[in-house]
């Protein structure tokens, strides 16, 4: 089974403070996403990327894939308390099935005013 | 509005009783999934489905059965379910799987508690 390693599972900061999160995998992507999902709804795309290098911005969120298509990073500045909720990437592995996604376990983001 | 819609929402249930959850979309997205979300696991795809007629199995599929005679609706079927599928599903779908064309909409969830 591929998996999708995200890193911190749990990050609480202050307002105004910058982050990161990261994914990364031992296997390549052909394309990979972030979500933003907050309690009691479904997860919603934020950005996504496929090819390696490539870097996103929207906003205060910059996105980055790896050279190699095997990991990425999320990049948050100036945090504000909307941020909060829990951020997933998820991507569809090389010469496997378009149709499968692969979700990381997600990470958990609480910014306090 | 771009809409998908799953029901219900909530559901309890007892094992062994057949249950189906219903998943339309209103966009003509060719690809449609179902997804599984646990504490401690994260989102987990059970089927997917890439068009009309076409469909495959995710990464848990056991216990699980779909179909996709239309190209709107894509229903998840529990034939016999069991405690261990208690969780919290969704439904998504796209116009491409894993395109940068690909936007993926999720619906708002189901509940199921299976006792």
């Amino acid at each position: 089974t591929q998996l999708l390693e995200q890193s911190p599972q749990f990050l609480s900061i202050q307002e105004g403070e910058n982050l990161t999160v990261y994914c990364n995998s031992s296997s390549v992507f052909s394309s990979l996403q972030w979500y933003r999902q907050e309690p009691g709804e479904g997860p919603v795309l934020l950005v996504t990327v496929v090819t390696g290098g490539e870097v996103k911005k929207l906003k205060r969120l910059t996105f980055q894939f790896g050279d190699a298509r095997k990991d990425s990073s999320l990049h948050i500045t100036a945090a504000q308390p909307g941020d909060t909720g829990l951020y997933l990437c998820a991507g569809v592995f090389y010469g496997g099935s378009q149709g499968n996604l692969i979700f990381g376990k997600g990470t958990k983001l609480s910014v306090k005013p | 509005e771009a809409q998908v819609t799953q029901n219900p929402r909530y559901l309890i249930t007892v094992t062994g009783k057949k249950l189906t959850v219903t998943c339309s979309q209103n966009m003509n997205h060719e690809y449609m999934s179902w997804y599984r979300q646990d504490p401690g696991l994260g989102l987990r795809q059970i089927y997917y489905s890439m068009n009309v007629e076409v469909t495959d199995k995710g990464d848990v599929p056991e216990g699980y059965k779909v179909s996709r005679k239309e190209k709107r609706n894509f229903p998840l079927i529990l034939e016999s379910p069991s405690p261990n599928q208690t969780s919290l599903y969704f439904c998504a779908s796209s116009f491409l799987a894993g395109t940068t064309k690909n936007i993926q909409y999720f619906g708002a969830g189901t509940r199921l508690s299976v006792l």
